[in-house]
C-alpha cells in the first residue's frame, strides 16, 4: 500500500531563514509524490509534484523540493520564509493500485513563520 | 485560471437530516473525487467517479453516503441520514483524463457541522 509519513507535526522557522519541511514515503513502484498547502479556512493547494526526472522541483510561490530514493524522502524547501507561508502543508502519493488513482495525504505539517 | 467550487460553504444539519453537497469541477474534467478531513485531521479519501460510475471508494463511503452527476457540470456528495462524526470539511477534486500524474485539483470545501 502507498503512504507517506510527515514526522513533525509543526515547524517553525524565523522570517527569512530556509525552511524545510519533512516527508518519506512508501511505495511499490514509481512514486508520484505531491505537496499542497490549506491556508485557514481553505481549500488544498497544488504546490509542486515529483513525477520523474529530475530530483529537484520546483514549484508555486518560492517552493522546491528534493526526491531522494535512497531515503524514499521528499522534504519540501524554501530558501527564504515568508509570514505569509504560514500554513498547514500535506504531503501526499498518487495511489497507482486502483482504478481511481486517489491521492493519499500525509498527517499535515504546520508551518509557522515568526517576524 | 478555472477552478473547481463548491457549494455552499458552510452547512449545518440536525443529526438524522440528509444533506446535499455540491461541486462544480473543472469543465475539461472527468475524473471527480470527494475526499473529508475531520477538523485537526488527516484528509481522507471517500470516492473516486469516473465515466459515470464509482471507480473506488474508502471504508469510510458506506451505504449512507452516495455520489451522483446529475448533470454535465455538478457533482454532488449526499449522506443520507447525518451522524455526529460526519462533522467535517468535505473537499472535491477534479482531474482531467491522461497521465495518471496529472494533478488533482481540490474547492475551497463545504464544513459540514452536524449538531
Amino acid at each position: 500500500a502507498q503512504s507517506v509519513a510527515q514526522p513533525e507535526d509543526q515547524v517553525n522557522v524565523a522570517e527569512g531563514n530556509p525552511l524545510t519541511v519533512k516527508c518519506t514515503y512508501s511505495v511499490s513502484g514509481n512514486p508520484y509524490l505531491f505537496w499542497y498547502v490549506q491556508y485557514p479556512n481553505r481549500g488544498l493547494q497544488f504546490l509542486l509534484k515529483y513525477i520523474t526526472g529530475d530530483n529537484l522541483v520546483k514549484g508555486s510561490y518560492g517552493f522546491e523540493a528534493e526526491f531522494n530514493k535512497s531515503q524514499t524522502s521528499f522534504h519540501l524547501k524554501k530558501p527564504s520564509a515568508l509570514v505569509s507561508d504560514s500554513a498547514l502543508y500535506f504531503c501526499a502519493v498518487r495511489d497507482m493500485g486502483t482504478g481511481g488513482f486517489k491521492t493519499i495525504f500525509g498527517a499535515g505539517t504546520r508551518l509557522f513563520v515568526k517576524a | 485560471e478555472p477552478e473547481v467550487t463548491q457549494t455552499p460553504s458552510h452547512q449545518v444539519t440536525q443529526m438524522g437530516q440528509e444533506v446535499i453537497l455540491r461541486c462544480v469541477p473543472i469543465s475539461n474534467h472527468l475524473y471527480f473525487y470527494w475526499y473529508r478531513q475531520i477538523l485537526g485531521q488527516k484528509v481522507e479519501f471517500l470516492v473516486s467517479f469516473y465515466n459515470n460510475e464509482i471507480s473506488e471508494k474508502s471504508e469510510i463511503f458506506d451505504d449512507q453516503f452516495s455520489v451522483e452527476r446529475p448533470d454535465g457540470s455538478n457533482f454532488t456528495l449526499k449522506i443520507r441520514s447525518t451522524k455526529l462524526e460526519d462533522s467535517a470539511m468535505y473537499f472535491c477534486a477534479s482531474r482531467e483524463q491522461g497521465a495518471i500524474s496529472y494533478e488533482q485539483y481540490f474547492g475551497p470545501g463545504t464544513r459540514l457541522t452536524v449538531t
